[in-house]
C-alpha cells in the first residue's frame, strides 16, 4: 500500500506559470522527499525536508511540510517545458535495524506547454 | 546521473520463468534497496540489503529474493514469474548514517512478463 497520495494526479500548465503539487501521508515520518521521474526512467532526488522543518527552498523549488496535517506541497516557480515529468513524494521511515524505507505516493504527472 | 547502474535495461520473460536483475551501487555506498514500479503508479519497496544481509522487506512474497556482494553490488531474483510482475524495477544505493539516508536511484530495468 502507498503511504502518500499526491494531488492532483495530473496537471497541465503553460510555460512560465507556477505548478503546485500536494502530498498527504498517513503515519509519522522521519523526513519527506520529493522525486522527479521522466517517462519510464529512474528517479531524480529533488529535495528533502526533515520532520522538524516547515519550509525549504532549492532553486525554483519550494517545499513545505505540515506535520500536524500530515501534508506537504511542492511549488515549482516559473515552469519550463523541461519540467514536464512525474513528481513523487516519498516518506522516509526508519526500520528497526537503522535502514530506511521510502514509501511513495502515486505521483503527479505535470505537463508544461511551451 | 547518480552513478548507480542497472542491467539489463529491458527484459522479456514468460510466465513461470525466473529472472535475475543486477545493480551496481554508487561508489562509497554500502546499502542497496529495490523497488517495483507498476505502470502509472509510484514505486513500492521490495527489500533493502546492508552488509550482504536483508535489512528490511516490504509486502512481497518469498519468490522475490536478493543478494548483496562484498563490493556492495546486488541482485534481485524473481521466481515463478507472474503477469503482474511486469514493471520497472529500480534499485537505489545509500549509506546508512544517522537518520538521514538519501537514496540514489539507477535508471531501472523494464521487465515484461508474457
Amino acid at each position: 500500500s502507498q503511504q502518500g497520495e499526491e494531488d492532483p494526479q495530473a496537471l497541465s500548465i503553460q510555460e512560465g506559470e507556477n505548478a503546485t503539487m500536494n502530498c498527504s501521508y498517513k503515519t509519522s515520518i522521519n523526513n519527506l522527499q520529493w522525486y522527479r521521474q521522466n517517462s519510464g526512467r529512474g528517479l531524480v532526488h529533488l529535495i528533502l525536508i526533515r520532520s522538524n522543518e516547515r519550509e525549504k527552498h532549492s532553486g525554483r523549488l519550494r517545499v513545505t511540510l505540515d506535520t500536524s496535517k500530515k501534508s506537504s506541497s511542492l511549488l515549482i516557480t516559473a515552469s519550463r517545458a523541461a519540467d514536464t515529468a512525474s513528481y513523487f513524494c516519498a516518506t522516509d521511515l526508519l526500520m528497526d535495524n537503522a535502514g530506511n524505507m521510502l514509501t511513495f505516493g502515486g505521483g503527479t504527472r505535470l505537463m508544461v506547454k511551451p | 546521473e547518480t552513478g548507480v547502474t542497472q542491467s539489463p535495461t529491458h527484459l522479456i520473460k514468460t510466465r513461470g520463468q525466473q529472472v535475475t536483475l543486477r545493480c551496481s551501487s554508487q561508489s562509497g555506498h554500502n546499502t542497496v534497496s529495490w523497488y517495483q514500479q507498476a505502470l502509472g503508479q509510484g514505486p513500492q519497496f521490495i527489500f533493502q540489503y546492508y552488509r550482504e544481509e536483508e535489512n528490511g522487506r516490504g509486502n512481497f512474497p518469498p519468490r522475490f529474493s536478493g543478494l548483496q556482494f562484498p563490493n556492495y553490488s546486488s541482485e534481485l531474483n524473481v521466481n515463478a514469474l507472474e503477469l503482474d510482475d511486469s514493471a520497472l524495477y529500480l534499485c537505489a544505493s545509500s549509506t546508512i548514517i544517522s537518520s538521514y539516508n538519501e537514496q540514489f536511484f539507477g535508471p531501472g530495468t523494464r521487465l515484461t512478463v508474457l
